[in-house]
């Protein structure tokens, strides 16, 4: 049911940008491309989102292509805190209610 | 605020036990959903509600319920727990209308085992 597809691993080194990618082909016209982490076994946390344009915050980027079925998170400098699994995201529209269904993810493992 | 707020954060149950996951969000979200999430893998969807008094299934809703009488509470119930329900329950939240971004906010998670 998964609406993404990410690669299940992806390395970086301390202090350099993660650019992790995410397909989402199937993506409607007013969705929102959502991106979340979860650090060891803890409630997953919020990173950002967006819709059809390029957005920032203090946590990290978030590049959508123009055709929207793809995007990429970039953590501009990655940090060993930045080990995490990471999940792209769009919500599931059933009869006007919305669901969000998670995908496996991404191991990002940082290293010293 | 206190977020989303989980009891209990352990227990161990027999086999063919019931119990009662409580979540309560203090966001006035309408949006409440419970997660599973087995060792190593990703997050599944139990059950989810779009605000009091309606509710709707997941992918992996069998052997749980569910109700939402308030905006606030949305508990999760196990009947006759099997040792396939060990997992880690997540309860999120969110507030999301048509237009709305609805980003979920997540508990800190309830850890099950069946033995």
């Amino acid at each position: 049911d998964a609406k993404t597809t990410q690669p299940p691993s992806m390395d970086c080194a301390e202090g350099r940008a993660a650019n992790l990618p995410c397909n989402h082909s199937t993506i409607s016209g007013n969705e929102y491309v959502y991106w979340y982490r979860q650090i060891h076994s803890q409630g997953p946390q919020y990173i950002i989102h967006g819709l059809k344009n390029n957005e920032t915050n203090e946590m990290a980027s978030l590049i959508i292509t123009e055709d929207r079925k793809s995007s990429t998170l970039i953590l501009p400098h990655a940090t060993l805190r930045d080990t995490a699994v990471y999940y792209c995201i769009v919500s599931v529209t059933t009869s006007g209610t919305y669901k969000y269904i998670f995908g496996t993810g991404t191991r990002l493992k940082v290293l010293a | 605020n206190a977020g989303v707020t989980q009891t209990p954060k352990f227990r161990i149950l027999k086999i063919g036990q019931s119990m009662t996951l409580q979540c309560a969000q203090d966001m006035n979200h309408n949006y409440m959903y419970w997660y599973r999430q087995d060792p190593g893998m990703g997050l599944k969807l139990i059950y989810y509600s779009v605000g009091a008094g309606i509710t709707d299934k997941g992918e992996v809703p069998n052997g749980y319920n569910v109700s939402r009488s308030t905006t606030e509470d949305f508990p999760l119930r196990l009947e006759l727990a099997a040792p396939s329900q060990t997992s880690v329950y997540f309860c999120a939240s969110s507030y999301r209308t048509g237009a709305g971004t609805g980003e979920l906010f997540f508990g800190e998670g309830s850890r099950l085992t069946v033995l």
